[in-house]
Parts: structure tokens; sequence; C-alpha cells
């Protein structure tokens, strides 16, 4: 099993570039998270989604787009990269059926905005 | 708003002696509560949580429910123990999500 991958590891853009950070699951989890990790800051939440076919905001998703494409499959797009999107950002995935399920995560993809 | 606090930022010891990850968590109800770890040049993976009552690599951690506190203890601090710890509650309800502290960086000198 790989768990939980994620694609690109790394990426520069361009302020005002789009991208799509990708990421994948082989454990039948139903529930995915976007996470970023900010030096000081912990890990914020993006966006989460709960089941296949739902998504919700998290705590920071102002300047995101996700898509839960299948139950393994939860994309996060940039539309219009600014520099404060500079981060690593986290893809995870639990059960997600009961509170004290455990989360998996990715590697990262560390993403930089000139 | 539901929060995690986590007061040090960095925590440094050496190798053989006692470590106290402080957390503390705002009261809302009665969280399940995680400790996460990140070492370096690895994902973020779970340490412990506490409806496990268990002792992962030597860690444990206490909940009190009357200091609304769950800190990650450990009486010999190995080197390996150098890492990024989080700890994260989970309140439940409609989210169910994880609310992840700051994070503390500890590190063991030899």
């Amino acid at each position: 099993n790989a768990g939980v991958t994620q694609t690109p590891k790394f990426q520069v853009l361009k302020t005002g570039q789009s991208m799509t950070l990708q990421c994948a699951q082989d454990m039948n989890h139903n529930s995915m998270y976007w996470y970023r990790q900010d030096p000081g800051m912990g890990l914020r939440l993006i966006y989460y989604s709960a089941s296949e076919g739902t998504t919700d905001k998290g705590e920071v998703p102002n300047g995101y787009n996700v898509s839960r494409l299948n139950k393994r499959e939860f994309s996060l797009r940039l539309e219009s990269a600014a520099p404060s999107q500079t981060s690593v950002y986290f893809c995870a995935s639990s059960d997600g059926l009961r509170d004290t399920d455990t989360q998996y995560f990715g590697p990262g993809t560390r993403l930089t905005v000139l | 708003a539901q929060r995690v606090t986590q007061p040090e930022k960095l925590l440094s010891v050496f190798k053989g002696a006692p470590v106290e990850l402080k957390c503390n968590y705002s009261y809302s109800g009665s969280p399940e509560l995680f400790w996460y770890v990140q070492y370096s040049r690895q994902r973020l993976q779970l340490l412990l949580r506490h409806i496990s009552r268990e002792s992962i690599k030597g860690f444990t951690a206490d909940l009190n429910k009357g200091e609304t506190s769950f800190h990650l203890k450990k009486p010999f601090a190995q080197e390996e123990d150098s890492a990024m710890y989080y700890c994260a509650p989970n309140y439940g309800g409609s989210q169910g999500n994880l609310i992840f502290g700051k994070g503390t960086k500890l590190s063991v000198k030899p």
C-alpha cells in the first residue's frame, strides 16, 4: 500500500498562475483533507471531504477550490496564485467514521509563489 | 472558538533527561485528543491518541479535564525523539475535524 500520495513534490509559480495539486489514497478511506503548513502556524485546514461527492470549507479556504473526483482522489486548485499561498501543502485521509479515527498524511507539496 | 495551545515553540533537552510537551485545549465538550509527530524529512504521523491509553516510543499523555490539558511526557529523552510535535483535539460535531496546535520542536542533544 502506498498510503497517501501527492504530486508534485515541489512547484514554483509566478503570481497569477494556476495549478492543481493532486492527492490519492489507497486505503478506501471516506474522508480526505487538505492542509497548509506555515512556520509558526501549525497545520490549518483548507478544505475537507467527508465522503465522495461532498466538500466543505475549512479554516482557510479563500483562494482555493477542491474536487473530490472519486473515493480515491481529492485535488486542490489554485486559480490565481498569490505569494501568500507559498506554503507546504499536505493531503490526509481517514475512515471518517469516528472522532477517534487516525488521519494519514501524504509527503507534502512545497509550493513557492513568486 | 475551539482552540489548542502549545506554549513552547522550541524545547531543548539533553539525552536521558525527562521531557514534557505541553498542550492545553479550550473546553468544548469532550474532544478526542491526539499527538502527531513529524520527524525530519518524514510525513506527519500519529504518535498516540488518548482513547488508546497507550505508550508509544516511551511517550505517554495524560488527560486532565480539570485543567483541559493533554501533556506529552517521556521520562528519558533520546536523540531520535527530535522532531516537531503537534497536539490535535477533535471536537467532533458537523465537521469532526482535527484542530492542530502550532507545534513544539523538540531538540534532544547528545
